[in-house]
Formats: C-alpha cells, sequence, structure tokens
C-alpha cells in the first residue's frame, strides 16, 4: 500500500525558516499532486497548498510547496516562522485506487 | 458561505452501529464529491471513504470496508456514514470533507467534526 512518510516533529525559532519533507513509499511522488494542511489544537485541517505548490487565497507567500523527484518527496517550506504557524502539519496525496492517503503529521513547534 | 455540520457521533458499545450525518450548505451539494475523514484522540487523520456526485462511485479505506456504508441525499444536501460492527479502534472524531473539484483529490472544505467513542 502507498504511504506517506513525515517527521514526527519539527522545531525552529520565529523569523526562521522550516521545511517538513513527505516521502512517498513507492512510485513516484511527481506523479500525483501533494497537498499540504495544518491543524491546530481543537479544529478542523485547512489547506496551505493544493496541487504541489499551490497556495489557497488567504495563505501568506511565507507557505510555499516543492517536488523533489530524486528523493520521492514533497515539502512544505514556510519562511518567516510565526508563533501562530504553531500546528501539525499533514501532506496527502492519493494511491492508483484513488483512495486518498496521509502522510502521518509533523508536529511545528516555533520557540 | 460553505458549511458542513456533522451530527450523529456519541457513545456505542464495541459490536454495535451508529449513522453518521453532515449537512452541506452555502454551494451545489449535487455537483461534489464527498468523503470522510476521521482522527483518533492525539493521532493523525484517515481517510475513511469517498462518495461522487451522483453516487455511483464509493471508495472505502480497507480499515472499514465491509463495516462502514457511505451515502448522499443530493435533494436533502446531506451525507451519511453508516458504521456498523464497530471496534475499539473506531473511536475518532469524524469529520465530512469536500473535494475541491471534480477529479481533484483533494479537500477544500471541512466540517467541524463529530466524535465516536465505542467503548463498553
Amino acid at each position: 500500500n502507498f504511504m506517506l512518510t513525515q517527521p514526527h516533529s519539527v522545531s525552529e525559532s520565529p523569523g526562521k525558516t522550516v521545511t517538513i519533507s513527505c516521502t512517498g513509499s513507492s512510485g513516484s511522488i511527481a506523479s500525483n499532486y501533494v497537498q499540504w494542511y495544518q491543524q491546530r489544537p481543537g479544529s478542523a485541517p485547512t489547506t496551505v497548498i493544493y496541487e504541489d505548490n499551490q497556495r489557497p487565497s488567504g495563505v501568506p507567500d511565507r507557505f510555499s510547496g516543492s517536488i523533489d523527484s530524486s528523493s520521492n518527496s514533497a515539502s512544505l517550506t514556510i519562511s518567516g516562522l510565526k508563533t501562530e504557524d504553531e500546528a501539525d502539519y499533514y501532506c496527502q496525496s492519493y494511491d492508483s485506487s484513488n483512495h486518498r492517503v496521509f502522510g502521518g503529521g509533523t508536529k511545528l513547534t516555533v520557540l | 458561505e460553505v458549511q458542513l455540520v456533522e451530527s450523529g457521533g456519541g457513545l456505542v458499545q464495541p459490536g454495535g452501529s451508529l449513522r453518521l450525518s453532515c449537512a452541506a450548505s452555502g454551494f451545489t451539494f449535487s455537483s461534489y464529491e464527498m468523503n470522510w475523514v476521521r482522527q483518533a484522540p492525539g493521532k493523525g487523520l484517515e481517510w475513511v471513504s469517498y462518495i461522487s456526485s451522483s453516487g455511483s462511485t464509493i471508495y472505502y479505506a480497507d480499515s472499514v470496508k465491509g463495516r462502514f456504508t457511505i451515502s448522499r441525499d443530493n435533494a436533502k444536501n446531506s451525507l451519511y456514514l453508516q458504521m456498523n460492527s464497530l471496534r475499539a479502534e473506531d473511536t475518532a472524531v469524524y469529520y465530512c470533507a469536500r473535494d475541491r473539484s471534480s477529479g481533484w483529490f483533494d479537500f477544500d472544505y471541512w466540517g467541524q467534526g463529530t466524535l465516536v467513542t465505542v467503548s463498553s
């Protein structure tokens, strides 16, 4: 089964840049679009990146997404970190059966 | 304004059944594909099931296949999840989530979720 693997947690200081990775277990991650969701405690997820690198309206350009085929990974980069960015982040794609697949989630701490 | 409001969660014994509902408003419900996604306490997101706009195409995660049934009533702007043979590991917040657009496998709107607790 297709799986997406994320680091359990990352931390960085305000104003800095952090990158969260999402590695596909098989096939080419570049074959299917990857999305990124932000989830704050007690709230539903919201989209910060869709179609690998597209930002929904209202998401600041501090958030960016990319694909690295050589490592079969997607990445979410957040620059100019703010304390409000502290949240859980999930990558999501889909498999050959059109089943949606989530990564395990990464807890971002801004300290 | 797009709104998705889940209901029907609660405490149920192992082996029991529960039916979740998701009331949609603020968009043409019959034009959108819908999903159920769950999140166990302190855990990550898990996709559960998908249904096409007409209801003709349905997918399930292996973990719920044969026990859960997704359905929709476009006349009532509602999405449902019938959950049978419930297990402790089905304990989670259940979200309904809208596909961003037909043929795109990501979610643009989510409800606030309804908690299902399976325990004796």
